[in-house]
């Protein structure tokens, strides 16, 4: 069974910084493509950006909103997945979710930014 | 980027009976490997998302077959052939072909 168990979460400043993880199970991580999506309170989803597998070279997108402050990184050997989220602003403040690019998601890891 | 949108955005339905939702994109989704990649996902309230559809019609694992989809190019339709209580919650079509992927705004399905 696929396990996705994000982590990290919390209440930060504006201006500061959070990393969150992933923990994966249940299928083979290093060839999977993985993904951050997000969703505001009240809000709709909104995808955050995503990893390929290193076998197809391991690069990294993100949605305009949040790029140049986030950054997504994973470690095969240890089936995690990251996101390193820099300068955060309110606007930040969601639910995280960990996602096998789209089919697998966990529960969420809650973010949340006031001053 | 594109943009999803989906209609309606609140869908009052009755027990028993179907339930259609559409959602089109701003260009087309066919992606130049001949793919189109577009997805549906429920979120029941309180829960995570959880995928129903991908690439226009494949149903996910464990996917009741009373969920289906449809479409191609720019128009994309979900149809629920018999609503339950359990699919109550919020769906939300997805375009995975090009990135950044994009989400529509959601369309709420209630039960009348």
């Amino acid at each position: 069974e696929v396990q996705l168990v994000e982590s990290g979460g919390g209440l930060v400043k504006p201006g500061e910084s959070l990393r969150l993880s992933c923990a994966a199970s249940g299928f083979t991580f290093r060839n999977s493509w993985m993904g951050w999506a997000r969703q505001a309170p009240g809000k709709g989803l909104e995808w955050v950006g995503h990893i390929t597998s290193n076998s197809d070279g391991g690069t990294t997108d993100y949605a305009s909103a949040v790029k140049g402050r986030f950054t997504i990184s994973r470690d095969d050997s240890k089936d995690t997945l990251s996101l390193q989220m820099d300068s955060l602003k309110i606007e930040d403040t969601a639910m995280y979710y960990c996602t096998t690019d789209r089919y697998n998601w966990g529960q969420g890891t809650l973010v949340t930014v006031s001053s | 980027d594109i943009v999803m949108t989906q209609t309606p955005l609140s869908s009052p339905v009755t027990l028993g009976q179907p339930a259609s939702i559409s959602c089109r994109s701003s260009q087309s989704l066919v992606h130049s490997n001949g793919n189109t990649y577009l997805s549906w996902l429920q979120q029941r309230p309180g829960q995570p998302p959880r995928l129903l559809i991908h690439k226009i019609s494949d149903r996910f694992s464990g996917v009741p077959d009373r969920f289906s989809g449809s479409g191609a190019g720019t128009d994309f339709t979900l149809k629920i052939s018999r609503v339950e209580p359990e699919d109550v919650g919020t769906y939300y079509c997805m375009q995975a072909t090009q990135h950044p992927y994009t989400f529509g705004q959601g369309t709420k399905l209630e039960i009348k």
